[in-house]
């Protein structure tokens, strides 16, 4: 069976541009996390989703960030403008309705914003 | 909201010895804790996790113990072996309706030397 996926797996940009980072939860899954890993803050939470419906976005850093989930298979991570301290890994993890705490992490993005 | 310590930030044993790391949580409606192995350039991957309701879980090699009245849960790994070496990460998840929510520990780099 298929773990988390996610793309890409490297990204180099100017700070400035557009990034977005792509997920694909494991099927029958009901909820997507979107986490951040830097060497000052570790593993934070961005946002959360359950059947697609953002519930707690209240880790994403400030309105550069956005998150959707437009079906049950696909989630994006957007940053615009890109500034040089959103480097870092992101990961995206899922897991099950009814063990939602129990969750399954792809294997990033790293992000270098120059 | 949640706030987990963890120590040590590095641990390094011999083959063959234990390692044992060691958490702390300050939500006492925390009810999962689990714990994630983290190798170069990977995403974190879950190895073993205990609820609040159970005081120790086995499986094969480790093992994670917990203590609800101090607030404190531990990782043990016996007959270590090289392969073991990796990012070891603990967490807890919040109380009360966002228990998918986790608050991961800073990590522990275990290095096992042959």
């Amino acid at each position: 069976d298929a773990g988390v996926i996610q793309s890409p797996r490297h990204e180099v940009t100017e700070m400035g541009q557009e990034v977005t980072l792509r997920c694909k939860p494991i099927s029958g899954h009901d909820y997507l996390f979107w986490y951040r890993q830097t060497m000052m803050r570790g593993l934070e939470l961005l946002i959360y989703f359950n059947n697609n419906v953002p519930i707690d976005d209240s880790g994403m850093p400030e309105d550069r960030f956005s998150a959707k989930m437009p079906n049950a298979s696909f989630s994006t991570l957007k940053i615009q403008p890109s500034e040089p301290r959103d480097s870092a890994v992101y990961f995206c993890a899922s897991s099950r309705l009814g063990t939602e705490e129990t969750q399954y992490f792809g294997p990033g993005t790293r992000l270098l914003v120059l | 909201g949640e706030n987990v310590e963890q120590h040590p930030s590095t641990l390094s044993v011999q083959e063959g010895d234990s390692a044992v790391i060691k958490c702390t949580y300050s939500d006492s409606a925390s009810n999962y804790f689990p714990w994630y192995k983290q190798e170069l350039g990977k995403g974190p991957q879950l190895i073993i996790d205990i609820r609040s309701n159970v005081g120790e879980k086995k499986d094969q090699r480790i093992a994670v113990t917990l203590n609800k009245t101090a607030k404190h849960f531990s990782l043990h790994i016996t007959e270590t072996q090289p392969e073991d070496s990796a990012v070891y990460f603990c967490a807890a998840n919040a109380g009360g309706t966002s228990y998918g929510k986790l608050t991961f520990g800073q990590g522990t780099i275990l290095t096992v030397h042959p």
